[in-house]
Order: structure tokens, then C-alpha cells, then sequence
């Protein structure tokens, strides 16, 4: 079975730019949701979307924000795109939304803002 | 808010030898759950092992094995017999019963030596 696959790898863009990142994930799989990893904050949570409804927020400003569509792939948006921007922003799936279910990761897409 | 803790940046083993990874957590929730994750340089999140705070045998995956101890709030990950692919970073998370999103201590990097 085919893993949670992100798409693009890497992006760079500049400040006030705005920026769609992609997430296919796990066939069976109905619940995405997005965190950000950076070096000073660590791994905080964006979003979480369960049959294309947003569930949950993570506490990011207005310009963060995603959709799901109705095969569960999942896009994040960001707009006015910031410095503090630049990041490694994860993908994760599971089959639902309740908590005993595990969390399968993608290999994340590196986001560098100039 | 969940908090997670781990208290060791850095750690270095020698192949084929142990380590132990330590993390505590903070919650005032009965029913949780409690994860580690690897991440090597490729990227991706890769669930190590999970645990269930209503179980009291300590979960095992192979090599990996982990210490709980709902009382202390104490989740420990033991490697066992090392190998260089187990060079990584480490991260503890825990996702409350109720919950939505895992929180994830800072993470331990591991490095096996040859």
C-alpha cells in the first residue's frame, strides 16, 4: 500500500508570495491532518480535515489555512508569505478521526522563504 | 495543554549496544496515548511504537521496547543492539483520548556508531 505522498519535495519562494502545498494520503485513509516542523518551535499542528471538513485548528494566523477534497487529498494554502514561513511542513493520515487511531506521516515538504 | 519532555538532546551508541531514550508528560487525562517517532535525514515521520495508557504491559516492536509508568508520567524508548539505520532523530508524542493532535517532545537525536 502506497504511503502519504506530499507534493512538491522542496519550494522556495519570497516574501509576500503565496504558496499550495499537496497531500495524497494513504488509500483507506479519510483524516489528514498538517504540522509544521522548524528548529526553533519544533513540530506544532496546523489542521486536521476528516471528510472535507476542517475539524481542528492549530493556533496559526488567518493566512494558514487548507481544504480536503472529497478522495481525502488534502492542500495547504498560505498566503502573504512571511520569513518565519520557512519550514518542513508534514502531512499525516489515518483511517478516522478518533485518537486510537496512528498518525502515518510523508516525507514533508521543505518550504524556503528568500 | 499537553506538555512533553525530553531531556536529552543528544545521545551516541555504539552498533549492536542499548540505549534508552528518555520522555515525561504532563495531563490530567485518564485514557491516552503515546508514541514514538523516528525521523532520519530522509524526512519522514516513521511510527516506532504506540502505547496504550489503559494497557499495562509495556509495548515491544522488534528491538525497540518501551518503559511506561503511568504514575511518574514516564515513557522511555529502548533500542536494543543498534544498528547504523537507527541513526535519527527521536520524537515522543502523546494524544489524549479526546484529542485531535499529537504533541511531540523536542526530540533526541540518536547517532549509532560504526
Amino acid at each position: 500500500k502506497a504511503g502519504v505522498t506530499q507534493t512538491p519535495r522542496y519550494l522556495i519562494k519570497t516574501r509576500g508570495q503565496q504558496v499550495t502545498l499537496s497531500c495524497s494520503p494513504i488509500s483507506g485513509h479519510r483524516s489528514v491532518s498538517w504540522y509544521q516542523q522548524t528548529p526553533g518551535q519544533g513540530l506544532q499542528f496546523l489542521f486536521e480535515y476528516f471528510s472535507e471538513t476542517q475539524r481542528n485548528k492549530g493556533n496559526f494566523p488567518g493566512r494558514f489555512s487548507g481544504r480536503q477534497f472529497s478522495n481525502s487529498r488534502s492542500e495547504m494554502n498560505v498566503s502573504t508569505l512571511e520569513l518565519g514561513d520557512s519550514a518542513l511542513y508534514l502531512c499525516a493520515s489515518r483511517t478516522g478521526p478518533s485518537s486510537n487511531q496512528p498518525q502515518h506521516f510523508g516525507d514533508g515538504t521543505r518550504l524556503s522563504i528568500l | 495543554a499537553q506538555t512533553v519532555t525530553q531531556s536529552q538532546p543528544e545521545m551516541s551508541v555504539q552498533e549492536a549496544e542499548t540505549v534508552t531514550l528518555s520522555c515525561t508528560y504532563d495531563t490530567s487525562e485518564n485514557n491516552y496515548y503515546l508514541f514514538w517517532y523516528k525521523q532520519p535525514p530522509s524526512r519522514q515521520m516513521i511510527l516506532v511504537i504506540r502505547q496504550e495508557a489503559y494497557k499495562q504491559q509495556n509495548a515491544t516492536e522488534n528491538r525497540f521496547s518501551v518503559n511506561f509508568q503511568k504514575a511518574a508520567k514516564s515513557f522511555s524508548l529502548k533500542i536494543s543492539d543498534s544498528q547504523l539505520g537507527d541513526t535519527a532523530m527521536y520524537f515522543c508524542a502523546f494524544m489524549g483520548a479526546n484529542d485531535y493532535k499529537l504533541s511531540f517532545g523536542a526530540g533526541t537525536t540518536v547517532t549509532v556508531r560504526a
